[in-house]
């Protein structure tokens, strides 16, 4: 069974502080690993898919980076508008059969004071 | 381009009436999932169509739940009778294909049974 767990749960940070939030996983032959980012009372909004170990991808203030056991989420000097819980999800190739299921993370609850 | 589009985005219900949540996907988009945000189990799949077949329902939580997918633009998720454990977001994703596309997920219907 693919399983993921994100740390740390939650994470306070100063505007402009830089920081990384870590997604460990096992999964049967990853087929994508995938970053959401999550506002209150809203839904997952897609950020990044990773797809082999040493891809690096970047957006704004964030950049994602993928090993064979965990995926980091490495945020830039950050503004309070960074705010979020940001969910970390695998997909595996054929996982019984369900090679478009995503497992999720329980989310890091990232607050950037200004 | 519009996203995935949910209705109602509030339901406050009793214990043991009907609730049926709606799903309208992103156009062009031939799979569809419904799934379920706690605190304390994250988000979890409850169903996944393919055009607009049920795939996998294994994540339902018992017989009192059920999903339809009468079209490539709509459908539902019908709780039956409901209970206060059923209280919760529910999420409808839809992407492109059956092999892993990215979930673009809308923005949630949030449901409390008193």
């Amino acid at each position: 069974e693919d399983q993921v767990t994100q740390s740390p749960e939650a994470l306070r940070l100063q505007e402009g502080e830089s920081s990384s939030l870590n997604c460990s996983y096992t999964v049967s032959g990853l087929r994508g690993l995938f970053w959401y980012r999550q506002d209150p009372g809203k839904g997952p909004e897609f950020l990044f898919t990773l797809y082999s170990a040493g891809e690096e991808k970047e957006k704004e203030r964030l950049k994602a980076t993928l090993t064979k056991k965990e995926s980091f989420l490495h945020i830039t000097a950050p503004k309070p508008e960074d705010s979020a819980t940001y969910l970390c999800a695998v997909q595996g190739w054929n996982s019984g059969g369900s090679n478009y299921k995503l497992t999720f993370g329980k989310g890091t609850l990232l607050t950037v004071n200004p | 381009d519009a996203g995935v589009i949910q209705s109602p985005r509030h339901e406050v219900t009793e214990m043991g009436q009907e609730v049926t949540l709606r799903c309208k996907p992103i156009s062009g988009h031939n799979s569809l999932f419904w799934y379920r945000q706690t605190m304390m189990r994250g988000l979890e799949l409850l169903i996944y169509f393919n055009n607009n077949v049920p795939i996998d329902d294994s994540g339902m939580p018992e017989d009192r739940f059920s999903a339809k997918m009468p079209n490539a633009s709509f459908s539902t998720l019908k709780i039956q009778p409901s209970e206060p454990r059923d209280s919760a977001v529910y999420f409808c994703a839809s992407s492109r294909t059956d092999k892993g596309e990215t979930q673009y997920f809308g923005p949630g219907t949030r449901l409390l049974v008193l």
